[in-house]
């Protein structure tokens, strides 16, 4: 089975710009959560999409936003970018009712 | 306001020797505790879980306990070995609703 992807693995931009990035699920896994890493502040939780619905959200402003598509994948877009969302996006599926989340390898966004 | 703490940034054991990570949590509505392990540019992988109906799990070399009553969670790993080494995040949800991750702890070992 294949696990998460995500792409891109690694993308530049500058500030006031706006990116999107994109994880595909583990397959038949209806959740996609979506997590910032920054050093010394652990994993952020952005949000959480179920079945294309946002069931969750984190304490991110409103310039990050996501969506989810009819077969499970996710997108997320953070607009006007700034240099403190440099960061590594990761996202994670799970089955729904499940607890363990798994992760898939990141974007390793810098803005400059 | 960080609700599951690791407190200590780094630690570091001899191989072969037992590697204690901990971790602390501020919210009593937790009822389910994780510990992910990262390696760079890779994402995090599970390692262990505990349910707040019990106080240890076991599975192979890793332990956790879970001290409800102190809201605190550790992880213990007998013996250490060098593939050990990466950054460990313990996490917690309450009602399988959001995860919520501590800084995490890199874990070195040294031969």
């Amino acid at each position: 089975k294949a696990g998460v992807t995500q792409t891109p693995r690694y993308l530049i931009k500058t500030r006031g710009q706006q990116v999107t990035l994109s994880c595909s699920p583990i397959s038949g896994h209806r959740s996609v959560s979506w997590y910032q890493q920054t050093p010394g502040q652990g994993l952020q939780f952005l949000f959480e999409y179920f079945s294309e619905t946002q069931r969750n959200k984190g304490n991110f402003p409103g310039r990050f936003s996501g969506r989810q598509f009819s077969n499970s994948r996710s997108e997320m877009n953070v607009s006007t970018l700034e240099l403190g969302d440099s960061a590594l996006y990761l996202c994670a599926s799970r089955s729904g009712g499940g607890d363990e989340q798994f992760f898939g390898p990141g974007t390793r966004l810098t803005v400059l | 306001d960080q609700q599951v703490k690791q407190n200590s940034p780094s630690l570091s054991v001899q191989e072969g020797r037992i590697s204690i990570l901990n971790c602390d949590y501020t919210n009593s509505m937790f009822d389910y505790f994780l510990w992910y392990k990262k390696y760079p540019a890779e994402g995090p992988t599970f390692l262990i879980s505990i349910s707040s109906i019990k106080d240890k799990n076991e599975d192979g070399r890793f332990t956790v306990f879970l001290n409800k009553s102190a809201k605190h969670l550790s992880l213990h790993i007998v013996p250490s070995q060098p593939g050990d080494s990466a950054v460990y995040f313990c996490a917690a949800y309450y009602n399988t609703d959001k995860l919520i991750f501590g800084t995490g702890t890199r874990l070195q070992v040294f031969p």
